[in-house]
């Protein structure tokens, strides 16, 4: 069957270090893979798109790499801040017409990071 | 950025009755928007795509009856939850995908409850 597992359900990291967070699939073949913050009651806010043809992808404090052979995803969070607390979520996507494809999300993880 | 609002942020209602949500794109024209729903501490489930001037495509499993979809405009389209049951109750959120980007924005959800 198809799953897409985000590897805690919970992170608890200390204000200035480095968040990774997990991302893992098996039994789809995503030509893009994307991650969401939500907060609670609110919708998901997109971060970050990778393709299957790249390895890595940068933005400000955030980075997402890509390993379609180990289908793992790892995205990153430098020097947190107790303002990056929140849920985040790993998105594939597997196809793409004219437009943008359906997404199938992981549960997330919920990240604090505390002062 | 580009902002997509649902109405009614929360709605209460009574078993067997119907309640219609609706998703606008208030700034961009999008022929194609999707419907999630998301139980408590569980991921966003896609239910279906919603085509502008065309039928919706449901996922498997969702019934297209109880859960009708009608995508009158470029900005707009409504989910109508037929004869609503407890087991409805949950967060149901939006997407629109704007042409020329790589992403979807999500509407803020609307949180429904059936008694």
């Amino acid at each position: 069957s198809q799953k897409i597992e985000q590897n805690s359900e919970a992170l608890n990291i200390q204000e200035g270090k480095t968040a990774t967070l997990t991302c893992n699939y098996t039994n789809y073949s995503p030509a893009y893979l994307q991650w969401y913050r939500q907060d609670p009651g609110r919708g998901p806010v997109f971060l970050l798109l990778i393709r299957e043809n790249e390895k890595e992808k940068r933005k400000e404090r955030l980075k997402v790499t890509f390993d379609t052979t180990l289908k793992q995803s790892l995205f990153h969070i430098t020097a947190s801040q107790p303002a990056d607390s929140a849920t985040y979520l790993c998105a594939l996507e597997t196809d793409r017409g004219s437009t943008l494809g359906r997404l199938y999300f992981g549960r997330g993880t919920q990240l604090t990071v505390w002062p | 950025g580009a902002v997509v609002s649902q109405h009614p942020s929360r709605v209460i209602c009574k078993s067997g009755t119907s309640v219609k949500i609706e998703c606008r794109s208030l700034d961009f024209q999008a022929t194609t928007m999707f419907w999630y729903r998301q139980f408590p501490k569980q991921s966003l489930m896609l239910m279906a795509t919603s085509n502008e001037g065309s039928k919706a495509t449901y996922e498997q499993g969702v019934e297209k009856d109880k859960f009708l979809i009608n995508h009158a405009s470029l900005t707009l389209s409504t989910l109508t939850v037929t004869s609503a049951h407890p087991e409805d109750s949950s967060f149901y959120i939006c997407s629109a995908p704007v042409a020329g980007t790589d992403t979807q924005y999500f509407g803020p959800g609307t949180r429904l409850t059936v008694l």
